[in-house]
C-alpha cells in the first residue's frame, strides 16, 4: 500500500488553468471510481472539491473538475484565483476497507 | 453545526501505548463511517483506518497494521484508535473524520486534530 504519486508543485497566473496528476495503480486509482480530491488551507481542515472521480459537492465552483484514465486521476483548477492557493491532496479507495492518499501537491498562484 | 473533537494525544514513549478518542456532534453518527488519518510535521496526510458504522468492517494501513485497533461506541457517539508499540514515525497530529460510507464517500468532516509525540 504506497502513497499514490502527486508533484510536489503546480503553479499557474490568476485566470490560466492547472491540471494536478495523481498516479497510482490498479489496485486504488486505476480499479475503483472512488477517487477524491481535497483543498487544504493552512491552519484550516481539508475541505473535499471532487469526490468519485467527477463529482462536485454543492458549494464547490465549477472551476474545479476531475477525470481519469488508467491509473492516473487529475485534477484541473480552470479560471485560477488568488483564493486556490493552497495544498490538494488526492484519495483513492484501495479495497480491503482502505484509503490511501497522495503526497499532496502545493498549488502556487503566481 | 458537525463537531469532531479528539483528545487522548501526548507525549509518549516508544514501545508505549496510548488511546485516542473521538466525540461527535451534530449528525448522525451512527449511520457514517469513520476514519483516522494523521499527518506527520512537514508530510502530507496519511489515512490510519477506517470503521464502518456497524463496526463490521474496519480496515488498517499497512504501516499500523497489527499494532493499532479502531472501534466505535454508537451510543455514545465516539470513536476510539488504540495505539500499541508506538513508534517515533507514529508521531503526528491524529484527525477524526466522518464519510457516509466506509469504501466509497468522500471524507467530508474534519476534526481539528490531537499531536501524538513518540519520543524517549
Amino acid at each position: 500500500q504506497s502513497a499514490l504519486t502527486q508533484p510536489p508543485s503546480a503553479s499557474g497566473s490568476p485566470g490560466q488553468s492547472v491540471t494536478i496528476s495523481c498516479t497510482g495503480t490498479s489496485s486504488d486509482v486505476g480499479g475503483y471510481y472512488y477517487v477524491s480530491w481535497y483543498q487544504q488551507h493552512p491552519g484550516k481542515a481539508p475541505k473535499v472539491i471532487i469526490y468519485e472521480v467527477t463529482k462536485r459537492p454543492s458549494g464547490v465552483p465549477d472551476r474545479f473538475s476531475g477525470s481519469k484514465s488508467g491509473n492516473t486521476a487529475s485534477l484541473t483548477v480552470s479560471g485560477l484565483q488568488a483564493e486556490d492557493e493552497g495544498d490538494y491532496y488526492c484519495s483513492s479507495y484501495a479495497g480491503d476497507n482502505r484509503r490511501v492518499f497522495g503526497g499532496g501537491t502545493k498549488l502556487t498562484v503566481v | 453545526e458537525v463537531q469532531l473533537v479528539e483528545s487522548g494525544g501526548g507525549l509518549v514513549q516508544p514501545g508505549r501505548s496510548l488511546r485516542l478518542s473521538c466525540a461527535a456532534s451534530g449528525f448522525s453518527f451512527e449511520d457514517y463511517a469513520m476514519h483516522w488519518v494523521r499527518r506527520a510535521p512537514g508530510n502530507g496526510l496519511e489515512w490510519v483506518s477506517g470503521i464502518s458504522w456497524n463496526s463490521n468492517n474496519i480496515g488498517y494501513a499497512d504501516s499500523v497494521k497489527g499494532r493499532f485497533t479502531t472501534s466505535r461506541d454508537n451510543a455514545e457517539r465516539s470513536l476510539f484508535l488504540q495505539m500499541n508499540s508506538l513508534r517515533p514515525e507514529d508521531t503526528a497530529f491524529y484527525y477524526c473524520i466522518a464519510s457516509r460510507w466506509l469504501q466509497s464517500s468522500p471524507l467530508a468532516y474534519w476534526g481539528q486534530g490531537t499531536l501524538v509525540t513518540v519520543s524517549s
